[in-house]
């Protein structure tokens, strides 16, 4: 079975753009995380879905948003990017109450 | 505020012998804890997990150990080998939902 696949898998922006990175769950898995990485630091949670519905949001801006489709794929969206935004971006995906599973993550540099 | 910590940022250990990585939590809602590991350019990949009414789980060469009272959990890898050389993160989820607060990790190496 495949697990999580994310896309694209780098991504260079400049700052003031916006970003939209793409994640696919483990075929079965309704929940979808993202996550944010930056160097050094363990990931930070930005948001949760289930069923298509926000579950959770972390400590981020309004800059980023999310959504989830009906085939419980999900969007991750950034917008007015900041170098700060720079990081790895894990997206993970979960059965209900059970451990989540991570994809390879989109690397976003912003210059 | 770090609600998860692991204080060493790096631990190195001769194949073998035991590997010891630390975690300390501070918020009681947690109730269930994980272990990744992670690879360079890869995302983290799950290891082990306890829950809050256990002390103890094991898997293979990893064990990991949970003392509530002291908000305490800790991963041991007997043997190393040299293939764990990671970094190991430690995880934790409040009962309120399926978020993740993860600590800041630990780079393993193991040396032949």
């Amino acid at each position: 079975d495949a697990g999580v696949t994310q896309s694209p898998t780098h991504l260079i922006k400049t700052r003031g753009q916006h970003v939209t990175l793409r994640c696919s769950p483990i075929s079965g898995h309704k929940s979808v995380s993202w996550y944010q990485q930056v160097l050094g630091q363990g990931p930070q949670f930005i948001f949760q879905y289930y069923e298509k519905e926000e579950r959770g949001r972390g400590n981020f801006p309004d800059r980023f948003s999310a959504r989830q489709f009906p085939n419980y794929s999900s969007e991750l969206n950034v917008n007015a990017l900041l170098l700060g935004d720079s990081a790895l971006y894990l997206c993970a995906s979960s059965l209900v109450g059970l451990e989540q599973f991570f994809g390879p993550g989109t690397r976003l540099t912003v210059l | 505020d770090q609600q998860v910590k692991q204080n060493s940022p790096s631990l190195s250990v001769q194949e073998g012998r035991i590997s010891i990585l630390n975690c300390d939590y501070t918020n009681s809602m947690f109730d269930y804890f994980l272990w990744y590991k992670k690879y360079p350019a890869e995302g983290p990949t799950f290891l082990i997990s306890i829950s809050s009414i256990k002390d103890k789980n094991e898997d293979g060469r990893f064990t990991v150990f949970l003392n509530k009272s002291a908000k305490h959990l800790s991963l041991h890898i007997v043997p190393s080998q040299p293939g764990d050389s990671a970094v190991y993160f430690c995880a934790a989820r409040d009962n309120a939902g399926n978020m993740l607060t993860f600590g800041g990790g630990t780079r393993l190496m193991v040396k032949p």
